[in-house]
């Protein structure tokens, strides 16, 4: 089947740093999604993008929906301690299930 | 609003037991049911999902089966646990791209 590959896997980063992760396809995608999952918890959409090129903000979250729509990307500004935890992008390549990323784990050291 | 829930959130059963978890989805019709199981700190696997009652897809084959006897209730099912089963269970609901995630069921199989 699809798969995305999501990267990094991890990062460890100071509170207020900026972070970047992102992902890539071998396959085009109609939809872009970005999900945070804290411990324990269902993971939670936070952005969702549906037009090549499109640039979307969630107040200190950015995604964009890449121009050969094989990729998408999410930038974190100014990172604080509850920032932390399991961040998945998902695309959609047409009318199926979303295809997950496996995941950047998001450490945020105060 | 649409809310999804999931019970029980945390389940410890035997070997060879039966398992039973249901999740429900209320503010929406004919809604996308989606099972999803996530081994400790990966990714998320898609295991069923429904675009209507009765109407199940089986992504992987294994020890469960998945049910929809009404429009906004799915119901993942196993005759006979393994230990092999023991994960984090995700339910979660669509109408269009973007999926909502229940609370998760945390199964362990002893």
């Amino acid at each position: 089947g699809q798969q995305l590959n999501q990267s990094p896997q991890s990062m460890f980063i100071q509170e207020g740093e900026d972070v970047s992760m992102n992902c890539t396809s071998s396959s085009i995608f109609n939809t872009w999604l970005w999900y945070k999952q804290d411990p324990g918890e269902g993971p939670v959409l936070l952005i969702a993008l549906y037009k090549a090129g499109e640039l979307t903000s969630n107040g200190r979250l950015t995604a964009q929906f890449g121009i050969t729509r094989k990729d998408s990307f999410l930038n974190i500004s100014a990172s604080i301690p509850s920032d932390v935890g399991i961040y998945f992008c998902a695309g959609q390549p047409g009318n199926t299930p979303l295809v997950f990323g496996k995941g950047t784990r998001l450490s945020v050291i105060a | 609003s649409q809310t999804i829930h999931q019970w029980p959130a945390t389940l410890v059963q035997p070997v060879g037991s039966p398992l039973s978890l249901e999740c429900t989805v209320e503010g929406t019709s004919n809604p996308n049911l989606y099972w999803y199981r996530q081994a400790a700190g990966r990714g998320l696997q898609l295991l069923f999902y429904s675009i209507g009652i009765d109407q199940i897809s089986s992504e992987v084959p294994q020890n469960l089966s998945a049910s929809r006897p009404q429009d906004r209730q799915f119901i993942l099912s196993s005759k006979k646990l393994l230990l092999s089963d023991s994960g984090f269970y995700l339910c979660a609901w669509s109408v269009g791209s973007e999926a909502f995630f229940g609370q998760g069921t945390r199964l362990t199989v002893v």
